[in-house]
């Protein structure tokens, strides 16, 4: 089955320091992976996607994620958090419907909370 | 540029009762999807239109019935709504039919509640 896993329900940050979010797919051929940021009481907001080439991906707001196909994970990063940065992020993988569409499947979300 | 509007933004149902939550975009998008959001279990695809004039099930259509009315607006209806079906609800739309590589935009949810 096509999908994707969010291991943490929770990561907890201080302020300043690095971090990561992580995210596991499982996809058949080639995927195509996915980030999105939910500020509460909002909807998703896109913050960047791998489709192919270079396997650091950068995004909105200061975020990178990183490709690795052999561990076959998309991890989230930023070099120094904020606190403006706690919010809900959704890893998401496209799949293929029974139909032949092509949609995005989203992973459970993790919380993350950056301590002043 | 409004983006993706739904609405109502809250509504509280008695169990039975039925209601339609409208959902319009002014991008010129070709595709809209509904999506529930439950806490612990993500976002779950409920209907999608992957252009104007089709729709299809998504991973939790039960219960639901949809409506591209055209190409701006898709509509989610609840023939009789149980408490099941408390959940924040999305609406969102991305601009191509094909691929699944574009950019999904969402709106800002509706909270529904049935009691």
């Amino acid at each position: 089955a096509q999908s994707v896993a969010q291991p943490e329900d929770q990561v907890n940050v201080a302020e300043g320091n690095p971090l990561t979010v992580k995210c596991t797919y499982s996809v058949s051929g080639n995927p195509y992976l996915f980030w999105y940021v939910q500020y509460p009481n909002r909807g998703l907001q896109f913050l960047l996607k791998y489709i192919t080439g270079d396997n650091l991906v950068k995004g909105s707001y200061g975020f990178e994620a990183e490709f690795n196909k052999s561990q076959t994970s998309f991890h989230l990063k930023k070099p120094s958090a904020l606190v403006s940065d706690s919010a809900l992020y959704f890893c998401a993988v496209r799949v293929v419907t029974s139909g032949g569409s092509y949609i995005p499947t989203f992973g459970r979300g993790t919380s993350l909370i950056v301590h002043p | 540029n409004a983006g993706v509007t739904q609405t109502p933004k809250f509504q509280v149902l008695k169990t039975g009762q039925s209601m339609t939550l409208q959902c319009a975009q002014d991008m010129n998008h070709n595709s809209m999807y509904w999506y529930r959001q439950d806490p612990g279990m993500g976002l779950r695809l409920i209907y999608y239109s992957a252009s104007e004039g089709t729709t299809d099930k998504g991973e939790v259509p039960n219960g639901y019935n949809v409506s591209r009315l055209n190409k701006r607006e898709f509509s989610l209806r609840l023939e009789s709504a149980a408490p099941s079906q408390t959940s924040v609800y999305f609406c969102a739309s991305s601009p191509k039919s094909t691929g699944g590589l574009d950019t999904i935009y969402f709106g800002e949810g509706s909270w529904l509640t049935v009691v």
